[in-house]
C-alpha cells in the first residue's frame, strides 16, 4: 500500500500569490490533519478533516483554508502569500477520527514564498 | 498554553544508550508519541504512551509519568543511521478535534 503521498515536493511562490497543497491518505484512513514545519522547529496543527468535515483548526489565520473529498484526499489553501508562510507543509492521515492508531505523515511540501 | 520542553541537541557514541526527556503542559491529554526525523524528510512515528510506564520497541524504549507530566525516550545500542531530530508529541483533545502537539525537537548526533 502506498503511504500518505503529498503534491508537490517543492513549490517557490511570490508574495501575496495564492498556493494549493494536496495530500492523498493512506487508503482506508478517513482522517486528514495539516501541520507546518518551520526549520528548526516541530510540526504546528492548522486542520483536522476528518469525513469531509472540519473538526479542528489551529491558530492560524483566515487566508489558510483546507477541504476533503468524498475519496478523503485533502487540499490546503493558503491566500495572500507572506514571507512567513515559508515551511515544510505536513499532512498526516490517521485511521479514525482520534488518532489512537497513529499518525502516518507525507513527506511533505516545501513551500518558498520570495 | 500548551507548552513541551525537551533538550534542544544530544551527542553520544556508536553503541551508546542515550536518553531524551519531555516534560509537558498540555490540557486534553490523551497520550505521548515519539517521531523521528531525518533532515529533510517526514516524521515517523517511533513510540506511543497512552499509560503510565514503558513501552519497548526494539532498540527504542518509551516511559510516561501522567502525574509528574514527564516521559522520555531510550534509544539502546545507537547507530549512526540514528542520528535525526526526534519529538516529542503530546496526543490532545481540543474542542472537537484530535491533534498532536509537538515539542521543539532534539537534534541527535552520534559520532563514531
Amino acid at each position: 500500500d502506498a503511504g500518505v503521498t503529498q503534491s508537490p515536493t517543492h513549490l517557490i511562490k511570490t508574495r501575496g500569490q495564492h498556493v494549493t497543497l494536496r495530500c492523498s491518505p493512506i487508503s482506508g484512513h478517513k482522517s486528514v490533519s495539516w501541520y507546518q514545519q518551520v526549520l528548526g522547529q516541530g510540526p504546528q496543527f492548522i486542520f483536522q478533516y476528518y469525513e469531509k468535515e472540519e473538526r479542528g483548526r489551529g491558530n492560524f489565520p483566515d487566508r489558510f483554508s483546507a477541504r476533503q473529498f468524498p475519496n478523503y484526499s485533502s487540499e490546503l489553501n493558503v491566500n495572500a502569500l507572506l514571507l512567513g508562510d515559508s515551511a515544510l507543509y505536513l499532512c498526516a492521515s490517521t485511521s479514525e477520527f482520534t488518532g489512537s492508531y497513529g499518525y502516518t505523515f507525507g513527506s511533505g511540501t516545501r513551500l518558498t514564498v520570495v | 498554553g500548551q507548552s513541551l520542553e525537551q533538550p534542544s541537541e544530544v551527542t553520544a557514541v556508536e553503541g551508546a544508550i542515550v536518553q531524551i526527556n519531555c516534560t509537558y503542559q498540555t490540557s486534553g491529554f490523551y497520550g505521548l508519541s515519539w517521531y523521528q526525523q531525518h533532515d529533510g524528510g517526514a516524521p515517523t512515528f517511533l513510540s506511543y504512551n497512552g499509560l503510565d510506564g514503558l513501552e519497548e520497541t526494539g532498540r527504542f524504549s518509551s516511559f510516561l509519568s501522567r502525574s509528574d507530566s514527564y516521559g522520555y525516550l531510550l534509544l539502546q545500542e545507537l547507530q549512526m543511521k540514528d542520528s535525526a531530530s526526534y519529538f516529542c508529541a503530546v496526543r490532545a483533545r481540543m474542542d472537537s478535534s484530535y491533534k498532536l502537539i509537538f515539542g521543539s525537537g532534539t537534534r541527535l548526533l552520534v559520532r563514531p
